[in-house]
């Protein structure tokens, strides 16, 4: 059945390494975002795809970096320059960047860096 | 800076309760507003998507409101489930090609 995937659920992560952070679509949605949800505050808006080998950054895009090199895949990695990385992060797609349509999240993956 | 504002924070009511929370907006360059409810351990899901001030949409026992001239929009809950039971968001959409900006939404807890 159609949705959207992220893997793993938690991350574990020590300071200044790299990681990424898995989301998949199969509902052949144009549109990808990626947010992020710290205690007592709204999602966040790091990056966001359009369409395939096209992103542009969001409100909190600094240490952070994407691809979209398959429609169906949104990557995102949080590099050693972010400050601040322990999050949840949650992925969402539409089927066109309009607001009249819905997004749809994945189940979203809780990143822990110590 | 836009600001999407929520409140109450949180909610706790009986069973059968009925129940509105409030999402505030910027009332100038609307082009949609969203409600999405997110349970614990679940993905956010779509409620509704608004776009005309004066719209009324309904769910079930769900309802919302909009008006755009002044910048909010309420969402009603009639007669209080258990899995009712949710945070529920507001994403406030300035513009065809802005991005959604969310609220810090309402947690509603509901005790049977």
């Amino acid at each position: 059945d159609g949705g959207i995937t992220q893997s793993p659920k938690y991350l574990f992560r020590k300071e200044g390494q790299n990681v990424t952070l898995s989301c998949e679509q199969n509902l052949n949605h144009d549109a990808m975002y990626w947010y992020r949800q710290d205690p007592g505050q709204g999602l966040r808006l790091i990056y966001y795809s359009q369409i395939v080998n096209d992103f542009q950054k969001g409100d909190i895009a600094e240490g952070y970096s994407v691809s979209r090199e398959k429609k169906e895949s949104f990557p995102l990695t949080v590099t050693s320059a972010q400050k601040n990385p322990t999050a949840f992060y949650l992925c969402a797609s539409k089927p066109r960047d309009r607001g009249t349509y819905e997004q749809y999240f994945g189940p979203g993956t809780r990143l822990t860096v110590t | 800076i836009l600001n999407v504002e929520q409140s109450p924070q949180s909610l706790h009511v009986q069973e059968g309760d009925s129940t509105n929370f409030t999402c505030s907006f910027p009332s100038s360059n609307f082009y949609a507003l969203h409600w999405y409810r997110w349970e614990t351990a679940k993905s956010p899901e779509a409620l509704f998507v608004m776009t005309l001030n004066g719209d009324e949409k309904k769910k079930g026992r769900i309802s919302a409101t909009l008006n755009t001239k002044e910048g909010y929009s309420y969402l009603y809950i009639k007669g209080s489930q258990p899995e009712d039971s949710a945070t529920y968001l507001c994403a406030f959409l300035g513009g065809s090609q802005g991005n959604l900006i969310f609220g810090k939404g309402t947690k509603l807890s509901v005790k049977p």
